[in-house]
């Protein structure tokens, strides 16, 4: 257990729809990072949060945005959905105050099924 | 433009021989180098990495090895144990800025037959 919470698990929605996932971070850790995973790709890099604000941009789409509360939660919120938009969405978070080694702690990802 | 690439997308070893899994880079400004092991429904965990000042770390059964010159890592993993069957991403780390943004490969599947 990484204690990284992601939810929903699984969401299956339709075309022109949008949804929103969630994650909560280790305790401790300011950072989180979404990644999404689409079939036979690695994980591509979207966007990054740190302690409620944004520190670095990806390869994320204007349909897409993203938020991190004073909670330090994060959600992802994805409008406008496509085929291609389905694939796992990974959350994951880093303790940037401690070791410097670039080691993140992922979550056990959303698997966004558009149809 | 892949920065990282893992060219083998999938391999099948023998339990208990050497399972080496390889990964290159083109980004001279990656300081850091990381392996992550995926299990099916699960999320990636860290594993091993190495500096970029070093050439070689070690970590019980798993070591990687750094080529700078080549911008070349590998990760060998010796005795290879069935449970050692997972996909495994070669991650890296870009030293420009204070976040920790990895950029991964598309990774490797690594199976080890009994």
């Amino acid at each position: 257990d990484s204690g990284v919470t992601q939810t929903p698990k699984h969401l299956i929605t339709a075309t022109g729809q949008r949804v929103t996932l969630r994650c909560s971070p280790r305790s401790g850790d300011l950072s989180v990072y979404w990644y999404q995973q689409s079939l036979d790709q690695g994980l591509q890099f979207l966007i990054q949060y740190y302690n409620g604000e944004e520190r670095a941009k990806g390869n994320i789409l204007e349909r897409f945005s993203a938020q991190q509360f004073p909670d330090l939660h994060s959600e992802l919120n994805l409008s406008s959905l496509e085929l291609g938009d389905s694939a796992l969405y990974f959350c994951a978070s880093s303790a940037l105050a401690g070791a410097n080694t670039g080691e993140l702690f992922f979550g056990e990802g959303s698997r966004l099924t558009v149809l | 433009d892949q920065q990282v690439k893992q060219n083998s997308p999938s391999l099948s070893v023998q339990e208990g021989r050497i399972s080496i899994l390889n990964c290159d880079y083109t980004n001279s400004m990656f300081d850091y180098f990381l392996w992550y092991k995926k299990y099916p429904a699960e999320g990636p965990t860290f594993l091993i990495s190495i500096s970029s000042i070093k050439d070689k770390n070690e970590d019980g059964r798993f070591t990687v090895f750094l080529n700078k010159s080549a911008k070349h890592l590998s990760l060998h993993i010796v005795p290879s144990q069935p449970g050692d069957s997972a996909v495994y991403f070669c991650a890296a780390r870009d030293s420009g800025g204070s976040n920790y943004k990895l950029t991964f490969g598309k990774g490797t599947l690594l199976t080890v037959n009994p």
